[in-house]
């Protein structure tokens, strides 16, 4: 399988900074990575997708870039709704593999 | 609306078998490949099995490969994952979800492995 390693596990900050969580793949998977918000007791929400494209409805301050083995997930501007963990996952092929998650904290 | 609704978790004893159900509204059911997302208490998110459009394509995670068994009634809008020899580590929410694009979408292969949308989840605990 396909091992996804994001960092940091935990990232404290504060509203209105800008954060970056990293994941990187044991090996290439091309531009097929997808990002995920999960909030304590709810499902998972899908944020972007093909490593850099924002799902619809998804606030314009979430963006993803990367290709190959490292990927970013940034957030331009903190807001009080993104605290909440963070999931990398690919799919380039299966079986699919999630990261172990960033949670991000109020600092 | 879009939605997608389990059914069938519970506590079972290690050894026995359980079925969960998803039921999908909202969408061409019909079109879309259906996966199976767990998630272990307070760990991260594993996938768990893949079932294409009509059914002719299952995948499934080495940890619950010759153990579960995932299918689609697709005249019933619903997925199942059929889980025998059940194990402590099974133990989890396991949550439906909807891959992003129809198989009949010209951006099917770029969202294969996306999951869209989420049940509210469903929880199985295995316990003697």
């Amino acid at each position: 399988d396909i091992q996804m390693t994001q960092s940091p596990s935990t990232l404290s900050a504060s509203v209105g900074d800008r954060v970056t969580i990293t994941c990187r793949a044991s090996q290439s998977i091309s531009s097929w990575l997808a990002w995920y918000q999960q909030k304590p007791g709810k499902a998972p929400k899908l944020l972007i997708y093909q490593a850099s494209t924002l799902e619809s409805g998804v606030p314009s301050r979430f963006s993803g870039s990367g290709s190959e083995t490292e990927f970013t997930l940034t957030i331009s501007s903190l807001q009080p709704d993104d605290f909440a963990t963070y999931y990398c996952q690919q799919y380039y092929t299966y079986s699919y593999t999630f990261g172990q998650g960033t949670k991000l904290e109020i600092k | 609306q879009v939605q997608l609704v389990e059914s069938g978790g519970g506590g079972v004893q290690p050894g026995r078998s359980l079925r969960l159900s998803c039921a999908a509204t909202g969408f061409t059911f019909s079109g879309y490949g259906m996966d199976w997302v767990r998630q272990a208490p307070g760990k991260g998110l594993e996938w768990v099995a893949a079932i294409w459009y009509d059914g002719g394509n299952k995948f499934y995670a080495e940890s619950v490969k010759g153990r579960f068994s995932i299918s689609r009634d697709n005249s019933k809008n619903t997925v199942y994952l059929q889980m025998d020899s059940l194990r402590a580590e099974d133990t989890a929410v396991y949550y439906c979800v909807r891959v992003r694009e129809s198989f009949y979408s010209t951006k099917w292969f770029g969202s294969r492995g996306v999951f869209d949308i989420w049940g509210q989840g469903t929880v199985v605990t295995v316990s003697s």
